[in-house]
């Protein structure tokens, strides 16, 4: 089974500019996460989505970061612009009911 | 809300000897409990869960875990430690008739190292 494809795996942009950032949850899984983790730091929620439906996105800035799940299946994530702090490695997870499963995620670097 | 606590930031083992990394949680209701694992560069891969059922629970890699309704613990126990086993632990917490739509909460992580 293929396992939760994220791309890219690294990215260095300079503040305020903008990235994307791509998943490809496990095929059927209706849940889909993206994490946001802080070198040193638990992974914290930015954006759940149930098939192509937001269930929460409290802790996402949206002044600044965007998110998208076409058709339910494929998602992108968006920071437009990027500041310093944004420095994370950004994980997207899918689930099929329980347990979730996480990508390799994708290392952001802001200067 | 749900939230995980692992008031361990790093735990030192001995190779061979038994490890036991800890966690607490708070829900409203009866608890989804998960351990993952994450080694350098990686993503974090799933170990075992808790849903119902038998409180010892077992998982990949020869680890299991407690859960305890009482104390609201759910302890990563492995009987004999590997150096390989070196890595970033975490505890993970789902409210299934919480508000949040069953929403993913992860503690901070306690890093364990093996020695040889």
């Amino acid at each position: 089974e293929a396992g939760v494809a994220q791309s890219p795996r690294y990215k260095i942009i300079e503040k305020r500019q903008s990235v994307a950032f791509w998943c490809n949850p496990i095929s059927g899984h209706a849940t889909l996460y993206w994490y946001q983790q802080i070198l040193g730091q638990g992974p914290k929620l930015l954006i759940q989505f149930q098939n192509n439906g937001v269930v929460d996105d409290s802790q996402l800035p949206k002044d600044r970061f965007s998110a998208e799940r076409l058709k339910g299946v494929d998602s992108t994530l968006k920071i437009q612009p990027a500041k310093l702090e944004d420095s994370a490695v950004y994980l997207c997870a899918s689930s099929p009911n329980t347990e979730a499963f996480f990508g390799q995620g994708t290392r952001l670097t802001v200067v | 809300a749900q939230s995980v606590a692992q008031p361990e930031d790093q735990v030192n083992v001995a190779e061979g000897n038994p490890l036991t990394v800890k966690c607490t949680y708070s829900v409203s209701g009866n608890p989804y409990l998960f351990w993952y694992v994450q080694y350098p560069n990686r993503g974090l891969q799933f170990l075992l869960k808790y849903i119902t059922g038998d409180n010892l629970v077992k998982g990949s890699y020869g680890f299991e875990a407690e859960f305890n309704k009482s104390q609201t613990s759910f302890h990563l126990k492995k009987p004999s430690a590997l150096v390989s086993d070196s890595a970033l632990y975490f505890c993970a917490v789902r409210d299934p008739l919480g508000t949040g739509f069953q929403k993913l909460v992860f503690g901070t992580g306690t890093r364990l190292l093996v020695s040889p």
